[in-house]
């Protein structure tokens, strides 16, 4: 079945850094979305990508779709503590009947030292 | 709008009890799902549903039973609680099962089983 890696698993920063998470499929994807988890919180959606090299932003978050969409990357640039938390990918694969059906990467947990 | 709602939050079982764990939403979203989060394991698909009288299921079912008579509900069964069901469980939806629909999460319910 589908695989989504998402690496590192962890990260630790300096509040200024710059952070970086990849997301890996082992299929083609029809879409990817990414996710932040806050400590104790839900997942919330931040962004979706569905075009072959799309490059997207969200003032200090930049999301890239690979040209054989079947890897994405998040950057974030200048890290602040309210970006603590988990950021997950989740990839629809493409082809077939999967409407809606997501599968998720393993997450980065993302902590910030001020 | 109450959003996705989940009830209890949290819940102690022990070994061979059932429950349901509730779930309901305001967005007459089509599509409802349920996920159950692991450490280091990202967000894991159990059972979907993509209508009322619909439901499907995911990458880990085993254990679990879902019914969708009405758009609003999707309540998720556990038929006897065995540890390995200690998790966190989350129920989401999104407006329709076509690709590319963001998917909103309830709080969780955090599920200990003994």
């Amino acid at each position: 079945g589908q695989q989504v890696m998402q690496i590192p698993q962890y990260q630790h920063v300096q509040e200024g850094e710059d952070f970086t998470t990849y997301c890996n499929s082992s299929t083609t994807l029809s879409n990817i979305q990414w996710y932040k988890q806050r400590p104790g919180g839900h997942p919330v959606f931040l962004i979706q990508l569905v075009k072959s090299g799309e490059v997207k932003k969200q003032k200090r978050l930049t999301f890239q779709f690979g040209e054989a969409k079947k890897n994405s990357s998040l950057h974030i640039t200048a890290t602040q503590t309210t970006d603590v938390g988990t950021y997950f990918c989740a990839g629809e694969n493409a082809g077939g009947t999967s409407y809606g059906k997501l599968t998720f990467g393993q997450g980065t947990i993302l902590t910030v030292h001020p | 709008n109450a959003g996705v709602t989940q009830t209890p939050k949290f819940q102690v079982l022990k070994t061979g009890q059932s429950m349901t764990l509730q779930c309901a939403q305001d967005m007459n979203h089509e599509y409802m799902s349920w996920y159950r989060q692991d450490p280091g394991m990202g967000l894991r698909l159990i059972h979907y549903s993509v209508g009322a009288g619909i439901t499907d299921q995911g990458e880990v079912p085993n254990g679990y039973n879902v019914s969708r008579s009405t758009t609003e509900d999707f309540p998720l069964r556990l038929l006897s609680a065995a540890p390995s069901q200690t998790s966190v469980y989350f129920c989401a939806s999104s407006y329709s099962p076509d690709r590319g629909a963001e998917q909103y999460f309830g709080p969780g319910t955090r599920l200990t089983v003994t």
